[in-house]
């Protein structure tokens, strides 16, 4: 079984300050693993994923993630936010081949403070 | 590439009714496709996975019966919910992987009421 926490249920940043969102995962087995960013009232939009080789992954909208396999780790940064960062950002763990569905945190609100 | 829709995006259903949601991959042929369900403010929880012509596969805790998953081709899933209650109201959303990649696109979600 899988598990992911993201300890941070919301986190309050002034616009241009940087910004890191916290997930960590649980597995027995190795991983590939996501980040998708939600706005209000619409579905997912996936950010960047770890499936192999580099663990620095960078993403769109100027997101970057670490994997860290020694700390179970997976944080997702940002080096100076914005207003329209606002949303709902969740980490998600699948197995090796996605053959199971993912496994979400309970998700993290950013909020972009002017 | 790799687009998922979902028709409807958002439906309104009287309680005791059945209600029919369809998630199609629109450029690529789907092995695997799953269903999520959201509550407001809260994660996505997994629902089932499924194979084309394959029975689905429930997570524990999901009714098999009153939520009826069939894959009938590799680019169409449909979810049925059956007798629907207010406490069936949710965000529900599929997504579908290819075989040799290993991450899942997701459709833009049905929002279901039911009054």
């Amino acid at each position: 079984a899988q598990s992911v926490t993201q300890l941070d249920s919301q986190v309050p940043v002034f616009e241009e300050a940087p910004v890191e969102l916290r997930c960590n995962y649980s597995s027995s087995v190795s991983v590939y693993l996501f980040w998708y960013v939600q706005y209000p009232n619409q579905g997912l939009q996936l950010l960047l994923k770890y499936l192999s080789g580099s663990t620095l992954v960078k993403g769109i909208n100027g997101f970057e993630a670490e994997f860290n396999k020694s700390q179970t780790s997976f944080h997702l940064r940002k080096p100076s936010v914005h207003i329209s960062d606002t949303a709902e950002y969740f980490c998600a763990v699948s197995d090796v081949g996605g053959a199971d569905g993912l496994t979400f945190g309970k998700g993290t609100h950013l909020i972009i403070q002017p | 590439g790799a687009v998922v829709s979902q028709h409807p995006s958002w439906v309104i259903c009287k309680s005791g009714t059945s209600v029919k949601i369809e998630c199609r991959s629109l450029d690529f042929q789907a092995t695997t496709m799953f269903w999520y369900r959201q509550f407001p403010k809260q994660s996505l929880m997994l629902m089932a996975t499924s194979n084309e012509g394959s029975k689905a596969t429930y997570e524990q805790g999901v009714e098999k019966d009153k939520f009826l998953i069939n894959h009938a081709s590799l680019t169409l899933s449909t979810l049925t919910v059956t007798s629907a209650h207010p406490e069936d109201s949710s965000f529900y959303i599929c997504s579908a992987s290819r075989e040799g990649f290993g991450e899942q696109y997701f459709g833009p979600g049905t929002r279901l009421t039911v009054t």
